[in-house]
């Protein structure tokens, strides 16, 4: 079946530098595929998202390529600020659901 | 303001005790979720519905049940909870199955003892 995997976190990263959050998938076809992010004590939200190959998804500084060859969609920052702590969540469109990698858990120290 | 609500934001349950959560959207979204969020294990389905009328198993649906006699509302019942049970629950909906963003809720803690 369709599943995403996703880098194992904490990760944990000083002010400004630069942030990659590994993602692949296994999927039949060529689904959407997102990355969602979760601040403390809140629910999911939607970050950027690809919908098909070498499409680039961005947005707050994040970018995603969705690489077919490599079936990857890492996520990518170039100046990580305290803000951006929370945990992200990299997914894909199947079949009547969205599935969910595990999540990576993103620190940032000032 | 639009969007899922989604009630009691945090719960403490005896074992063994039947427990509704509430989940309502005003966006008249078709496709609903439940979720479970536990550490280490990321987001895992539980049931689905693609539009009123209908439900689904997702991933994890053993001692959870859904329904969706209309659009806006998706509890989810737990009938004799266990300290299994015990999590963070999301619901979720998207404008069909076909569309490509979730809209989540705050989130339910429950803690079954």
């Amino acid at each position: 079946g369709d599943s995403v995997t996703q880098m194992e976190g904490p990760v944990t990263l000083s002010e400004e530098a630069f942030l990659t959050i590994n993602c692949t998938y296994t999927a039949t076809g060529y689904p959407s595929l997102f990355w969602y992010v979760q601040y403390p004590g809140e629910g999911l939200q939607l970050l950027l998202k690809a919908t098909k190959a070498d499409d680039k998804g961005s947005n707050k500084g994040f970018e995603a390529t969705y690489r077919k060859e490599t079936t990857s969609f890492h996520l990518e920052k170039g100046s990580v600020q305290v803000s951006d702590s929370a945990v992200y969540f990299c997914a894909l469109r199947g079949d009547d659901k969205i599935i969910f990698g595990k999540g990576t858990r993103l620190h940032i120290l000032p | 303001i639009a969007g899922i609500t989604q009630a009691p934001t945090s719960q403490i349950l005896a074992a063994g005790r039947r427990m509704t959560l509430r989940c309502t959207q005003d966006m008249r979204h078709n496709a609903m979720y439940w979720y479970r969020q536990d550490l280490g294990l990321g987001l895992r389905l539980i049931h689905y519905s693609n539009t009123a009328g209908t439900t689904g198993k997702g991933e994890v649906p053993d001692g959870y049940s859904v329904s969706r006699a209309n659009t806006d509302d998706f509890p989810l019942t737990l009938a004799s909870a266990v300290p299994s049970q015990t999590s963070v629950y999301f619901c979720a909906s998207r404008v069909d199955r076909m569309n490509t963003e979730a809209f989540f809720g705050q989130g339910t803690r429950l803690t079954v003892v």
